[in-house]
């Protein structure tokens, strides 16, 4: 139990298909976070959000969308997806965005785009 | 761009066996450094960190690394692996003014019993 949940845990999806994936933290964090986790890459920092604003977007391609609705809650749509997007899509919080904190991380979203 | 290597991308031992992981990252002010652990279908979770102070760090499992500055290296140590260390180490950085985490590739430990 890491406090940080996500869901769903799998997903199998069409290129052409639409769907969200879910992240909810229960730790009182006011930073939430999405990476990318692809084979043999390191993790990618993809958005990041600091009490519901989103403080940084790197570069990441406009079929990712993503929402943060409250501090607790944060959202990644995704839309006319590729597939080199398949990957494990993973969450993670802190307590600020700046400052020293280490990260709490949820078990992630494996995405499989046929 | 700030970075983070990890030298070894996979390794095996035995148990027993002592361990250390390289890391390395590149210059950029101030950083914190962690290093995370993802145990086979768990999620990553926090192993150490280091911000100031004593440059040996002490973490769960008995585990250590030390921050030497001037070679910007902050590896891990274990002086005795288990088979249930067998996971995915990755070594990370962290800006302090940025807040912008950057990971390095991570290295697979696997421990023979």
């Amino acid at each position: 139990e890491t406090g940080v949940t996500q869901t769903p845990r799998h997903l199998v999806m069409g290129m052409t298909n639409k769907k969200s994936l879910k992240c909810e933290q229960h730790l009182g964090h006011n930073a939430m976070y999405w990476y990318k986790q692809s084979a043999k890459k390191p993790l990618e920092l993809m958005f990041v959000y600091s009490l519901e604003e989103r403080v940084e977007n790197n570069s990441v391609p406009s079929r990712f969308s993503p929402e943060c609705p409250n501090s607790s809650h944060l959202f990644l749509h995704l839309h006319t997806l590729q597939p080199e997007d398949s990957a494990l899509y993973l969450c993670a919080s802190s307590q600020v965005v700046r400052g020293n904190q280490p990260q709490h991380f949820g078990d992630g979203t494996r995405l499989s785009i046929l | 761009a700030q970075s983070v290597s990890q030298h070894n991308h996979h390794v095996i031992l035995s148990e027993a066996a002592s361990l250390e992981l390289g890391c390395n990252y590149s210059y950029g002010g101030t950083v914190n450094l962690f290093w995370y652990v993802q145990y086979p279908g768990q999620h990553l979770q926090l192993l150490l960190k280091y911000f100031s102070g004593d440059p040996l760090v002490k973490g769960i499992k008995g585990f250590e690394a030390e921050f030497i500055k001037s070679k910007f290296s902050f590896n891990l140590r274990k002086p005795s692996v288990q088979w249930s260390d067998t996971a995915e180490y990755f070594c990370a950085r962290r800006d302090t003014n940025a807040g912008k985490s950057t990971f390095g590739d991570g290295t697979t430990l696997t421990v023979k019993p």
